[in-house]
């Protein structure tokens, strides 16, 4: 596909739970970043990976959140022991890398749709 | 996005034009992207800019003034489709480096008949 690809579209877990949210950035880009987006409110970053940099992983709300990517492909977001707080939409979105080229956008994934019950 | 502020919500008629507008303050301020998001997706590019003035882009323009620290987003002959939430980004390299993109709140525009 030439888009950004998330799964599931879709998950609902119990809380006290671990879930794992998969993004599959756009062939090429070098720069991938997880957000979280909770109903009617802004985006909120959460962690970004760029090449092979070590992550900025200032955004993750706590020691629950981690996150990976293999191989300067696909990530991985995992979240241990969920809460009912951590419902939310969380998104992926991937670009060039930003210092060469600073005019270029960030493409979204469609998202993850976390429900905790 | 608490450096970013953009009203929380618009109405407009079909047909009319309608001003998004975003104020921001940054360190290092390195580009303004304004994305639309319909209910329920992922948000889309529509504009960049970094340099003052005016970009056209069909019924879409977007404005930058640096020195005021202020973008709008102008949409004219306004269909229905265009009902969404308008979000505003800046890239602040003062920031740490990851959260140099930073977005706003997003505006709600709703568009009647």
């Amino acid at each position: 596909g030439a888009g950004v690809s998330q799964s599931p579209s879709n998950k609902v877990t119990e809380k006290g739970k671990d879930v794992e949210l998969r993004c599959d950035p756009i062939s090429g880009h070098t720069a991938l970043y997880w957000y979280r987006q909770s109903l009617g409110q802004g985006l909120e970053f959460l962690i970004y990976f760029q090449g092979n940099s070590a992550p900025d992983k200032s955004g993750l709300p706590s020691d629950r959140f981690s996150a990976e990517r293999t191989g300067g492909s696909v990530s991985t977001l995992t979240i241990q022991r969920t809460q009912q707080e951590d419902s939310a939409v969380y998104l992926c979105a991937s670009s060039k890398n930003p210092l060469a080229e600073p005019k270029e956008t960030q493409y979204f994934g469609p998202g993850t749709r976390l429900l905790v019950l | 996005g608490q450096n970013i502020d953009q009203p929380t919500e618009m109405t407009a008629t079909e047909g009319a034009i309608v001003q998004i507008n975003c104020t921001y303050q940054t360190s290092g301020f390195n580009g303004l992207f304004w994305y639309q998001q319909h209910a329920g997706e992922a948000p889309t590019f529509l504009s960049y800019n970094v340099l003052d003035g005016l970009e056209e882009k069909g019924r879409f323009s977007s404005f930058l003034s640096r020195s005021k620290g202020y973008s709008y987003l102008l949409l004219k002959e306004l269909q229905m489709k265009d009902s969404a939430s308008y979000l505003c980004a800046v890239r602040d390299i003062g920031r740490n480096y990851g959260q140099n993109f930073v977005f706003g709140p997003g505006t709600r525009l709703s568009v009647l008949p």
